[in-house]
């Protein structure tokens, strides 16, 4: 267990939804980062950020934001959902925001079929 | 552009056998690299990372990676294969724009 919770485990929507992916990090953690999991995109960075700030973004769309609260908690938003978004959604976290040099521990990932 | 690249998608070995695993990267300055395991149903792991320093790096569960600048290359081994070592594992890099990159996977199968 990494102590990377994320909620739902699973999620099952139609196409044109929006829905709300939830994480929260280790205690203690001020980064957290989203990735995406798929089947013909592999594993892919999404954004970071660091104690409620943006801190790097990677191949995210559009239609995908992200944000972290006070607590430190995150939430992802998927908008106007694709067939293709479905996949999983890790979110990793540590300890601050030097991103390239740091160990990130991975939750279990949420993941998304949309229909 | 950053990049990973894991060529061997899948990989069977026997148990006590030994483990390579490849990985080629392409970036323009010193790179931040990582090996990841992923179980089935799991979140991922981190085995081991290179940031700096000694290119022979020693992780968890005895595996160990070799940096080799003039290859780009970050492979992983490990000297004696157990059958929980089956998993997919990933290969990423770093950079200091706080960017990720993630290999697609080698998937390892361990046979008795």
């Amino acid at each position: 267990d990494s102590g990377v919770t994320q909620t739902p485990k699973h999620l099952i929507t139609a196409t044109g939804q929006r829905v709300t992916l939830r994480c929260s990090p280790r205690s203690g953690d001020l980064s957290v980062y989203w990735y995406q999991q798929s089947l013909d995109q592999g594993l892919q960075f999404l954004i970071q950020y660091y104690n409620g700030e943006e801190r790097a973004k990677g191949n995210i769309l559009e239609r995908f934001s992200a944000q972290q609260f006070p607590d430190l908690h995150s939430e992802l938003n998927l908008s106007s959902l694709e067939l293709g978004d479905s996949a999983l959604y890790f979110c990793a976290s540590s300890v601050a925001g030097s991103g390239g040099r740091e160990t990130q521990y991975f939750g279990p990932g949420t993941r998304l079929l949309v229909l | 552009a950053q990049s990973v690249t894991q060529p061997d998608i899948h990989i069977t070995v026997s148990e006590g056998a030994s483990l390579e695993l490849r990985c080629n990267y392409s970036y323009g300055a010193t790179p931040y690299l990582f090996w990841y395991v992923q179980s089935p149903g799991q979140g991922l792991q981190l085995l081991l990372k290179y940031f700096s320093g000694d290119t022979l790096v020693q992780g968890i569960k005895g595996f160990e990676a070799e940096f080799k600048r003039s290859q780009s290359s970050f492979n992983l081994r490990k000297p004696s294969v157990h059958w929980s070592d089956a998993a997919e594992y990933f290969c990423a890099v770093g950079n200091t724009g706080n960017q990720f990159y993630f290999g697609t996977g080698t998937s390892l199968t361990v046979i008795p």
